[in-house]
């Protein structure tokens, strides 16, 4: 069964500071990764998707990597802020119903 | 934009009782799922549905039912509510990304459910 793993479990830095969340699975046979933020007491929103045939997506000041033959994706944040605090899941899909989350990295950008 | 939404962000319960969570996409989506969300134990998918009727287990499906009589509403029953129901109950549908191949999962803003 495929096992989604994301360390560190929590995160604090200082605000301006770039910094990356890493997410390891265990099988490379996937369709795609997806980031999402959850803040507290919230639903899951969608970041960015990285198709199993990309090595990268990006979005303002996020950028997703993928490293299937490793089975690894970082999600990198520039410059963060404190609206950036908020816990981060990355999920991997070998089908259609088939999703693997991770249990999240909380991260929390001090002023 | 894709919008999903949920009946209640918040609900108290005692034990025993009958509980529906619904959820509602407006997007035509087929595919349809129900997640409950604890601490330390991520998410784990308690039952989905790829089409009006049709319903699959997930991982967790003991004590819960659901039911998809419309293609954008997938409801989610607790038969007898229990206190380790007690949980974050998440709602998502899926698109399929034509031309990219990939699947995309877009979730409600929860239910916090509490079983007294």
């Amino acid at each position: 069964k495929q096992e989604v793993t994301q360390i560190p479990a929590a995160l604090s830095v200082p605000e301006g500071e770039n910094l990356v969340l890493n997410c390891s699975f265990t099988d490379s046979a996937i369709y795609n990764l997806q980031w999402f933020r959850q803040d507290p007491g919230k639903g899951l929103t969608s970041l960015l998707l990285i198709q199993s045939s990309q090595r990268e997506q990006t979005s303002g000041r996020l950028n997703a990597s993928l490293d299937k033959s490793s089975g690894r994706s970082t999600l990198y944040i520039a410059a963060s802020q404190p609206g950036d605090s908020a816990t981060y899941l990355c999920a991997v899909t070998r089908a259609g119903n088939q999703f693997y989350f991770g249990t999240g990295t909380s991260l929390t950008v001090i002023p | 934009d894709v919008k999903v939404t949920q009946s209640s962000r918040y609900l108290v319960k005692r034990t025993g009782e009958k509980v529906f969570l619904e959820c509602v996409q407006d997007m035509d989506h087929e595919n349809m799922f129900w997640y409950r969300q604890d601490p330390g134990l991520g998410l784990r998918l308690i039952y989905f549905s790829y089409d009006v009727k049709m319903k699959e287990k997930g991982d967790i499906p003991e004590g819960y039912s659901v039911s998809r009589e419309k293609k954008e509403r997938f409801s989610l029953i607790l038969e007898s509510a229990s206190t380790n129901q007690t949980s974050m109950y998440l709602c998502a549908s899926l698109s399929f990304v034509t031309g990219a191949d990939a699947y995309e999962q877009y979730f409600g803003p929860g239910t916090r459910l509490t079983v007294t």
